[in-house]
């Protein structure tokens, strides 16, 4: 079946402005994470879905950044007023269910560039 | 807090060789901890997934063991092909939050031909 998939694959944008970033999950996956990573770095883990509640959105690093999902499905993180540190790749993962013991599958990821 | 570190942070060998890729983690209270491969461009490929109760896995030429008391994993290659470049990561969970993943940088691999 489908894998986990994102878009756009790459943006490009300038200082100041906002952009919105999608994540369409493997169907039926009711769990959904965000992470961004560096040049150079580890994944950084953003914020968890389970259905459409955010029970953990500890990793989110300032408040120009938020994220929402609907219908337990498709999710959207939104970079307001971009800067330059925000610019990474921003990988998206699905899993089946809650708890610990499956495996999390990883979206190619959007690469973003501010300018 | 956890801390993941992975050495080297990358790593060229030739074909045919055996390698061993390192992680360690800080805080031993953890629920699994599994490795995953990355190829440019591309999101992450699930490896090889230890629960905190299991000492190894195993999945053909790879080899994956966790030491909880030490925090210590190995990711073991047998005979690396070419098709083995790619950058390997380590994650943990710990079992205060099983839902978020801890990550290590990577160690980038290159298998010469």
């Amino acid at each position: 079946g489908a894998g986990v998939s994102q878009s756009p694959s790459n943006k490009v944008t300038e200082k100041g402005k906002d952009v919105e970033l999608r994540c369409d999950p493997i169907s039926g996956h009711t769990a959904l994470y965000w992470y961004r990573q560096s040049l150079g770095q580890g994944l950084e883990f953003l914020i968890y879905f389970q259905g459409n509640s955010a029970p953990d959105k500890s990793g989110l690093p300032s408040d120009r950044f938020s994220a929402e999902r609907t219908g337990g499905s498709v999710s959207t993180l939104t970079i307001q007023r971009t800067q330059q540190e925000d610019s990474a790749v921003y990988l998206c993962a699905s899993r089946r269910a809650s708890g610990g013991q499956e495996t999390q599958y990883f979206g190619p990821g959007t690469r973003l560039l501010v300018l | 807090k956890q801390e993941v570190t992975q050495i080297p942070a990358a790593l060229s060998v030739p074909e045919g060789e055996n390698l061993v890729l390192n992680c360690s983690f800080t805080d031993s209270a953890i629920y699994n901890l599994q490795w995953f491969r990355q190829d440019p461009g591309k999101g992450l490929t699930s490896l090889l997934l230890i629960q905190s109760s299991q000492r190894e896995q195993t999945s053909g030429r790879l080899n994956a063991s966790l030491d909880k008391s030490s925090g210590r994993s190995t990711l073991y290659i047998a005979a690396s092909q070419p098709g083995d470049s790619a950058t390997y990561l380590c994650a943990v969970k710990r079992v205060y939050n099983f839902n978020k993943f801890y990550f290590g940088s990577g160690t980038k691999l290159n298998v010469k031909p």
